[in-house]
């Protein structure tokens, strides 16, 4: 089976643009978080959605925004990118909503370079 | 506010050497626990987990981790690591019945053959 896919794998942008960003869960899984990973640090909490409905928000401005599709898929975008934007972008997906007894398994991410 | 440490930036060890992985979380109550392994060009992959009961769990990979309420400790263990071990490991808590982690930055393992 696959496993949680992520598009584009790497992109480029500069300051300014807008970045579009896919996921597609383990199917089955109902249940997508992003998170962010600047280079050396630990991932950073985004969005979760399940069935659809935001569950969480972390502390990002109003610039990123997420949603989840039908078929649980979703999309990450980041507006008005900054130089500070640039990161590892990871996608997890779970069968439950919340962390017990689901595992959260991740993608390889899409790493997002701003110039 | 969580937050998660992890005191050891880099490690090196022998192979077949022990190994033990320190992390200390700050949180209210006893949160749920994890450890996740990162290798290059790769997505996190989890290695254990704790939520409640027995102290001292067993992951993949031959690791281990043990959980201490006084200390607001999770340390990961192994005790003879191989070269494919080598990769960054991150410990993580969530609250309970919630799935947003908080992740600490990171150790990078390096084995030495």
């Amino acid at each position: 089976d696959a496993g949680v896919t992520q598009s584009p794998t790497h992109l480029i942008k500069t300051r300014g643009q807008q970045v579009t960003l896919r996921c597609s869960p383990i199917s089955g899984h109902k249940s997508v978080s992003w998170y962010q990973q600047v280079l050396g640090q630990g991932p950073q909490f985004i969005f979760q959605y399940y069935e659809k409905e935001e569950r969480g928000r972390g502390n990002f401005p109003d610039r990123f925004s997420a949603r989840q599709f039908p078929n649980y898929s979703s999309e990450l975008n980041v507006n008005a990118l900054l130089l500070g934007d640039s990161a590892l972008y990871l996608c997890a997906s779970s069968s439950t909503s919340g962390a017990e007894g689901g595992e959260l398994f991740f993608g390889e991410g899409s790493r997002l370079t701003v110039l | 506010a969580q937050s998660v440490t992890q005191p050891d930036i880099h490690i090196t060890v022998s192979e077949g050497a022990s190994l033990e992985l320190r992390c200390n979380y700050s949180y209210g109550a006893t949160p749920y626990l994890f450890w996740y392994v990162q290798s290059p060009g790769q997505g996190l992959q989890l290695l254990l987990k704790y939520f409640s009961g027995d102290t001292l769990v067993q992951g993949i990979k031959g690791f281990e981790a043990e959980f201490k309420r006084s200390q607001s400790s999770f340390n990961l263990r192994k005790p003879s690591v191989h070269w494919s071990d080598a990769a960054e490991y991150f410990c993580a808590v969530a609250p309970a019945g919630a799935q947003k982690l908080v992740f600490g930055q990171g150790t990078r393992l390096t084995i030495n053959p």
